[in-house]
């Protein structure tokens, strides 16, 4: 079975900084894809950046960029120039081709400070 | 607007009682899924749909069960409440042939009480 470890239950940073999340995962499968989910005070779950596993260009989304191993099957999310609207809980996600039970890590909660 | 429904926003039972909680998908998706967060928890996966068939079964309790109409909208039956079943539950829904990723909706807040 599939799993997803995020290691930082908690990380702060300062307005303008960088920081960089952690997530690893367990699979024995070559063909999958990962994501970062963003879920602030509101509750909602926002997808905020998708990485496919063939693809060894690592995804960027504005401020957003990840960090891509495969062999060592990490997943780092880092968020650069950090605003106060980044404060929320972080997801990594895990999601097999042609599969349909995304799996979800236990979240770090993230604050931004001014 | 994500595009996902979810009805009621919140909702508040006691003990032993049952509800439906409602999910309508974004325009064009086939597939719904059912998610539930309990209080600072990450996300479990309960249940799939796909064009009305069940595809998948996660963690999902006896007491629970769900469906999809032909409009592709989904209600999950939770039974029997008890205090634990106290959490977020999330709708989520995807388009096929792709993994682009789930879009969720804003939840519902279950209280038993």
């Amino acid at each position: 079975a599939q799993t997803v470890t995020q290691s930082q239950p908690e990380m702060s940073v300062q307005e303008a900084e960088t920081v960089t999340l952690s997530c690893t995962y367990d699979t024995s499968e070559n063909n999958y894809y990962l994501f970062w989910y963003k879920q602030p005070p509101s509750r909602q779950m926002i997808l905020v950046i998708r990485q496919e596993a063939y693809k060894q260009q690592n995804a960027t989304e504005n401020r957003f960029s990840v960090n891509f191993q495969k062999a060592a099957k990490s997943f780092s999310l880092k968020i650069s120039d950090s605003q106060l609207g980044d404060t929320a809980m972080y997801f990594c996600a895990f999601l097999l081709y042609n599969n349909n039970d995304m799996r979800f890590g236990a979240g770090t909660r993230l604050t931004v400070k001014p | 607007d994500s595009g996902v429904t979810q009805t009621p926003k919140h909702l508040i039972t006691a003990t032993g009682q049952r509800v439906t909680l409602r999910c309508s998908p974004r325009s064009g998706d086939l597939s719904v899924y059912w998610y539930q967060q309990s209080l600072d928890q990450g996300l479990q996966f309960l249940i799939q749909y796909y064009n009305g068939e069940e595809r998948a079964k996660g963690n999902i309790l006896e007491r629970f069960s769900a469906q999809q109409f032909p409009d592709l909208h989904s209600e999950l039956n939770l039974s029997s409440l008890e205090l634990g079943d106290s959490a977020l539950y999330f709708c989520a829904s995807s388009p096929p042939g792709t993994n682009y990723g789930y879009t969720f909706g804003s939840g519902t807040r279950l209280t038993v009480v």
